[in-house]
C-alpha cells in the first residue's frame, strides 16, 4: 500500500470553526489532491498541488484553502466550517504517471 | 464540466464475467479513462486505465470504443471480493485531476 495517511480519522466541530485537515506521503509523490464525497455520490476534486507551494482549485473550492510547504504534506483548511461541508475527505498522491493512491479518509461532521 | 455516466447498480452471479458500461461522450482528445473501485468506508483503489486501446491486467480488462464516447469494464470471473462501488473516471492530462461519475454498485451472488 502507498505510504498515506490522514489525520485526523473522524472530527466533530461546530459551524464558524475553523478546521484543518492534513494529509502525509511517504512516497515523495509530486502530485497531491484533497477530494470529497457525500452519501451516494462519487468523490469531488477540491484542490490539487502539482509541487510544494504549487496549488490550483478544483471544481468545488469554495469555502476551502490548501497549502503545501513541504512534498509530503497537504493540508486542507475549513476557515468558518458550514454544516454544507459534512463530508468524507478523501486525499490521494500521484507521480507522473496516471494512477491515483488514496488515503484512508477523514469523517467531518460539522454540527 | 464533463462528467461519465453509469448504470446505479448491476448484479452478477460468482465466477461469472460481468460488463460495467461507462459512457463519456464529451470526453477530450488527450483525457484517459480510469476505473477505480470502492469498499466500504475505504478509499477508492485503482482497477486500470487507458487512452485509446483495449488494455488487460491481473484484475481486468477494459474495452474502449472506436470513438472513444464509452467503454466497459470487463471483470472475466466475478468473486464476492469485487462487490464494490465502481467508478469510470475522467482524467485530465492537465495535473491528471479526475472527474468521478457517481458510480456502479456492483453486487456478486454466490
Amino acid at each position: 500500500d502507498a505510504g498515506i495517511t490522514q489525520s485526523p480519522r473522524h472530527k466533530v466541530t461546530e459551524t464558524g470553526t475553523p478546521v484543518t485537515l492534513r494529509c502525509h506521503q511517504t512516497e515523495n509523490h509530486r502530485y497531491m489532491y484533497w477530494y470529497r464525497q457525500d452519501p451516494g455520490h462519487g468523490l469531488r476534486l477540491i484542490h490539487y498541488s502539482y509541487g510544494v507551494k504549487d496549488t490550483d482549485k478544483g471544481e468545488v473550492s469554495d469555502g476551502y484553502s490548501v497549502s503545501r510547504s513541504k512534498t509530503e504534506d497537504f493540508l486542507l483548511t475549513l476557515e468558518s466550517a458550514t454544516s454544507s461541508q459534512t463530508s468524507v475527505y478523501f486525499c490521494a498522491i500521484s507521480e507522473a504517471g496516471y494512477e491515483q493512491y488514496f488515503g484512508p479518509g477523514t469523517r467531518l461532521t460539522v454540527t | 464540466d464533463a462528467k461519465t455516466t453509469q448504470p446505479n447498480s448491476m448484479e452478477s452471479n460468482e465466477e461469472e464475467p460481468v460488463h460495467l458500461p461507462c459512457n463519456h461522450s464529451t470526453i477530450s482528445g488527450t483525457d484517459y479513462i480510469h476505473w477505480y473501485r470502492q469498499l466500504p468506508s475505504q478509499g477508492p483503489e485503482y482497477v486500470i486505465h487507458g487512452l485509446t486501446s483495449n488494455v488487460n491486467n491481473r484484475m481486468a480488462s477494459l474495452a474502449i470504443a472506436e470513438d472513444r464516447k464509452s467503454s466497459t469494464l470487463i471483470l472475466h470471473r466475478a468473486t464476492l471480493r469485487d462487490a464494490a462501488v465502481y467508478y469510470c473516471i475522467r482524467g485530465d492530462y492537465n495535473f491528471n485531476k479526475f472527474y468521478f461519475g457517481s458510480g456502479t454498485k456492483l453486487n456478486v451472488k454466490p
